[in-house]
């Protein structure tokens, strides 16, 4: 079955910029997380969101960064007036459940910001 | 100290040798336990889930130390195809969340 995708697979922007990054999860995964991953890092958590429930944004690093999931499937996560220290794989996965599942991985949006 | 803690390597092995990983974790109300496996410049896949009493997939074992707080990843009979980062993940149940190490490079060498 189709797996988790992504979208830009690759974005480049300059700094300052606003960018949005997609995710679409597997179908019928009520689980939706953000990381990112700079050059040689671990993953960091961004946000997780789980049906309708309030999201866990514990992980974004500033309020220039926010998500919505929209109708418990797709989401989008924003990033405004982007800085350099930005540039990095932008991750989303899903899961079946909750975070104790298994989680799917998209295959990321590298963004680098110029 | 960090959630969770991995030696980063690399670890370099030639083919068929046994090599192994461990990780430890610093919240003794972690539940679940995951070894995930990502290649280079792509996404994390899951490799193994860890149980209580350790398990077994093919060539690969995992064991879990409650008591130190630990998780170990056995590979045997290293093949060229294993070369890769493997992350140590435990779930946070405080925070609802997993927590992901930083990863361990394995190289295996012909």
């Amino acid at each position: 079955g189709a797996g988790v995708s992504q979208s830009p697979s690759n974005k480049v922007t300059e700094k300052g910029k606003d960018v949005e990054l997609r995710c679409d999860p597997i179908s019928g995964h009520t689980a939706l997380y953000w990381y990112r991953q700079s050059l040689g890092q671990g993953l960091e958590f961004l946000i997780y969101f789980q049906g309708n429930s309030a999201p866990d944004k514990s992980g974004l690093p500033s309020d220039r960064f926010s998500a919505e999931r929209t109708g418990g499937s797709v989401s989008t996560l924003t990033i405004q007036r982007t800085q350099q220290e930005d540039s990095a794989v932008y991750l989303c996965a899903s899961s079946l459940a909750g975070p104790a599942d298994t989680q799917y991985f998209g295959p990321g949006t590298r963004l680098t910001v110029l | 100290r960090k959630e969770v803690e991995q030696d980063p390597g690399p670890f370099n092995v030639p083919e068929g040798a046994t090599v192994a990983f461990n990780c430890t974790y610093s919240n003794s109300a972690s539940q679940s336990f995951f070894w995930y496996r990502q290649d280079c410049r792509k996404e994390p896949k899951l490799l193994m889930s860890v149980y209580s009493s350790g398990n077994e997939d093919g060539r690969f074992t995992a064991q879990l130390n409650r008591a130190s707080q630990y998780i170990s990843l056995l590979i045997r009979d290293s093949k060229l195809s294993d070369s890769a980062t493997y992350l140590c993940v435990v779930n946070d149940p405080g925070f609802q969340k997993l927590v992901f190490g930083t990863g361990t490079r394995l190289l295996v060498s012909p």
